[in-house]
C-alpha cells in the first residue's frame, strides 16, 4: 500500500530564514509526486509534478526535489505570504487514479 | 484557462437529511473527476472518481452516492446524512490517465448537526 509521510507536522520560520519540508513515501511503481499548497479554508492549489529521481522543479522562492524515497520542498528567503499547508500526494502504478496524500506541513512565516 | 466550481460553499444539514453538492468544470473536454473528503488533522480521502459520463468508481464504501449526469458535472449525494459525514468536501478534477495533477475546486464545508 502507498503511504506517505510528511514532515514536520509544523514550521515557524523568520521572515527570510529558507528552510525544508519532507515527504517520504513509499509506492509501486511511482506515476507521479505531487506537491500543493493549501491556505485555510480554501482548496489545494497545485504547484509541482516530479515523476522521476533527480527531477527537479522551481517556482519563485519554492523548489521540489525528488529521490527514490522521498521528496524535499526548498523554501527559499520565505514571506509571510508564504504561509500555507504544503500537502505532498504521490500516484502509484497499483492506485490507479487515486493520489495517496500525507496529512501536510503547516507553515507559519512571522515578519 | 480551466475553472472548476463548487457549490454551495457552505452547508448545514441535520442528520438524515439528504444531501447534494455540485461540481462543474469549465474549459476542457473529458475530463477525469474526483470526489475528496478532508477531515480536520486527516489527509485527504478519496471518495469517487469518474473516467465520463455515467461511469463511477467507488474507493470508500459510506452513505455517499455520486453520478455523472454531464461531462463536466460531477454530482456528490446522500440520502441520509450521518454526523460523520461532517468535512470539506473538495471536487477535483485531471486529465485523462494515470499519474497526471488534479486541479481542485474551492471546496463545500458540511457540517451535520
Amino acid at each position: 500500500e502507498d503511504q506517505v509521510t510528511q514532515s514536520p507536522e509544523a514550521l515557524r520560520l523568520q521572515e527570510g530564514e529558507s528552510s525544508s519540508l519532507n515527504c517520504s513515501y513509499t509506492v509501486s511503481g511511482l506515476r507521479g509526486l505531487f506537491w500543493y499548497r493549501q491556505d485555510p479554508g480554501k482548496g489545494p492549489e497545485f504547484l509541482f509534478t516530479l515523476y522521476s529521481a533527480g527531477e527537479e522543479k522551481e517556482k519563485e522562492r519554492l523548489k521540489a526535489t525528488l529521490t527514490k524515497k522521498e521528496s524535499f520542498l526548498h523554501i527559499t528567503a520565505p514571506k509571510p505570504e508564504d504561509s500555507a499547508t504544503y500537502l505532498c500526494a504521490v500516484g502509484g502504478s497499483n492506485s490507479g487514479y487515486a493520489l495517496n496524500f500525507g496529512k501536510g506541513t503547516s507553515l507559519l512565516v512571522t515578519p | 484557462s480551466q475553472t472548476i466550481h463548487q457549490w454551495p460553499a457552505t452547508l448545514v444539514q441535520p442528520v438524515g437529511s439528504p444531501l447534494s453538492l455540485e461540481c462543474t468544470v469549465e474549459g476542457t473536454s473529458n475530463p477525469n473527476l474526483y470526489w475528496y473528503r478532508q477531515a480536520a488533522g486527516r489527509g485527504l480521502q478519496l471518495l469517487f472518481y469518474s473516467v465520463g459520463i455515467g461511469q463511477i468508481s467507488s474507493e470508500v464504501p459510506q452513505n455517499l452516492s455520486a453520478s455523472r449526469p454531464q461531462d463536466r458535472q460531477f454530482i456528490l449525494s446522500s440520502k441520509k446524512l450521518l454526523l460523520s459525514d461532517s468535512g470539506f468536501y473538495l471536487c477535483a478534477w485531471s486529465r485523462i490517465g494515470t499519474g497526471n495533477e488534479q486541479y481542485f475546486g474551492p471546496g463545500t464545508r458540511l457540517t451535520v448537526t
